[in-house]
């Protein structure tokens, strides 16, 4: 099993929709889970931490299932400016160490006017 | 909001050349890292330092590459020979606990 997969997309929605990304991990001792967004030739930018269940801010809502090892993203009110390639993230580990991060392509995500 | 910034946004340089990449991280954070990006495919790690060495590396991060902490706000990114499959997005990114933030990346073109 791969470290991290999620749905390449891409997804197509319309402005105003309602889209969920899903995400599974390999790893349960995994403590940390993060949301990136990617713009094409950007940097990535972090969007959401996860360190318990779940977390919520304003339109973004991500949850975490240890039991299935997934994380979902859910984007509600879907804006044009949405529109970007969103990355799920395990480290490794948590605390001390090197940290990096592990990076797969990502789901596209384009909003439709 | 204090953000990681780099320098240059873009270099370009011929095959063989050294170049250096600039990174300033965020004042309070104590771990950096190098990632890159080459066109079309996802950013790979390079490189982690703390404590001022290296912590951990990739199989990328061969002895043509390496890094510095200069003084008390630079993190550079040195390549000593250029090659052409080194064009890519070369991000620095930092982090104080667990959230790691990027700078807006130098593009490299190696001609």
């Amino acid at each position: 099993r791969k470290e991290v997969e999620q749905d390449p997309g891409p997804f197509n929605v319309p402005e105003g929709a309602t889209v969920a990304f899903n995400c599974t991990y390999s790893n349960s001792a995994s403590q940390s889970f993060f949301w990136y967004r990617q713009d094409c030739r950007k940097e990535p930018k972090l969007l959401m931490s996860v360190y318990s269940s779940g977390n919520e801010d304003g339109r973004f809502t991500a949850q975490l299932n240890r039991a299935s090892q997934y994380i979902s993203l859910l984007i509600r009110d879907s804006k044009l400016s949405d529109s970007a390639t969103y990355l799920c993230v395990v480290p490794p580990y948590s605390g001390a160490g090197s940290y990096q991060l592990t990076f797969g392509k990502g789901t596209k995500l384009s909003v439709i006017p | 909001e204090p953000e990681v910034t780099q320098t240059p946004s873009h270099q370009v340089t011929q095959m063989g050349q050294e170049v250096i990449l600039r990174c300033v991280p965020i004042s309070n954070h104590l771990y950096f890292y190098w990632y890159r990006q080459i066109l079309g495919q996802k950013v790979e790690f390079l490189v982690s330092f703390y404590n001022n060495e290296i912590s951990e590396k990739s199989e990328i991060f061969d002895d043509q590459f390496s890094v510095e902490r200069p003084d008390g706000s630079n993190f550079t990114l040195k390549i000593r020979s250029t090659k052409l499959e080194d064009s890519a997005m070369y991000f620095c990114a930092s982090r104080r606990v667990d959230e790691q933030y990027f700078g807006p990346g130098t593009r490299l073109t190696v001609t």
